[in-house]
């Protein structure tokens, strides 16, 4: 157990809909990581907060946003969906902002038809 | 643009031999690599480390190594254990920068 924790495990959706996945880093982390699994993809990068700021920004839609909450729980929101943004959507947390060790909550697995 | 590659997709070893898991990058400037385990149904774990300064480092059964002229990384599993049958992803960035990760190997341990 990385102490990362993600709701929901599962979402099914139809497409044109809007979902919010929630992540909790763990106790201390003040940096939460959002990133995208596709089938036979890598993780791919999607953004970075820390401590509530935005931090850096990757391969993310317009579609999406995220934010992190002073209690430094994080929510990615994902909106219009379409087929093509199923996928694993998982959050990591780390203590601080750069080039350490990222620790990975177990996911949460979007389904959009 | 993928900057890290692990262009194999599947590893199959004998329980007890030694496992090579690759990875290659094209960014010159990344500086700091890591591994990732993963199994079914669950988020990556860490698994090993390793800076620019250094060209191998060891814990337990897994030792990576880091080639920076070829830009080419490996993680050693030795001796290979079933429980170590999972998806290994490699990962690097550059100081101040992102992780870039790799698609995953996944390897199999043959008892």
């Amino acid at each position: 157990d990385s102490g990362v924790t993600q709701t929901p495990k599962h979402l099914i959706t139809a497409t044109g809909q809007r979902v919010t996945l929630r992540c909790s880093p763990r106790s201390g982390d003040l940096s939460v990581y959002w990133y995208q699994q596709s089938l036979d993809q890598g993780l791919q990068f999607l953004i970075q907060y820390y401590n509530g700021e935005e931090r850096a920004k990757g391969n993310i839609l317009e579609r999406f946003s995220a934010q992190q909450f002073p209690d430094l729980h994080s929510e990615l929101n994902l909106s219009s969906l379409e087929l093509g943004d199923s996928a694993l959507y998982f959050c990591a947390s780390s203590p601080g902002w750069t080039q350490e060790t990222q620790y990975f909550g177990p996911g949460t697995r979007l389904l959009v038809l | 643009d993928q900057q890290v590659k692990q262009n194999s997709p599947s590893l199959s070893v004998q329980e007890g031999r030694i496992s090579i898991l690759n990875c290659d990058y094209t960014n010159s400037m990344f500086d700091y690599f890591l591994w990732y385990k993963k199994y079914p149904a669950e988020g990556p774990t860490f698994l090993i480390s390793i800076s620019s300064i250094k060209d191998k480092n060891e814990d337990g059964r897994f030792t990576v190594f880091l080639n920076k002229s070829a830009k080419h990384l490996s993680l050693h599993i030795v001796p290979s254990q079933p429980g170590d049958s999972a998806v290994y992803f490699c990962a690097a960035s550059a100081t101040g920068n992102q992780f870039y990760f790799g698609t995953g190997t996944s390897l199999t341990v043959i008892p």
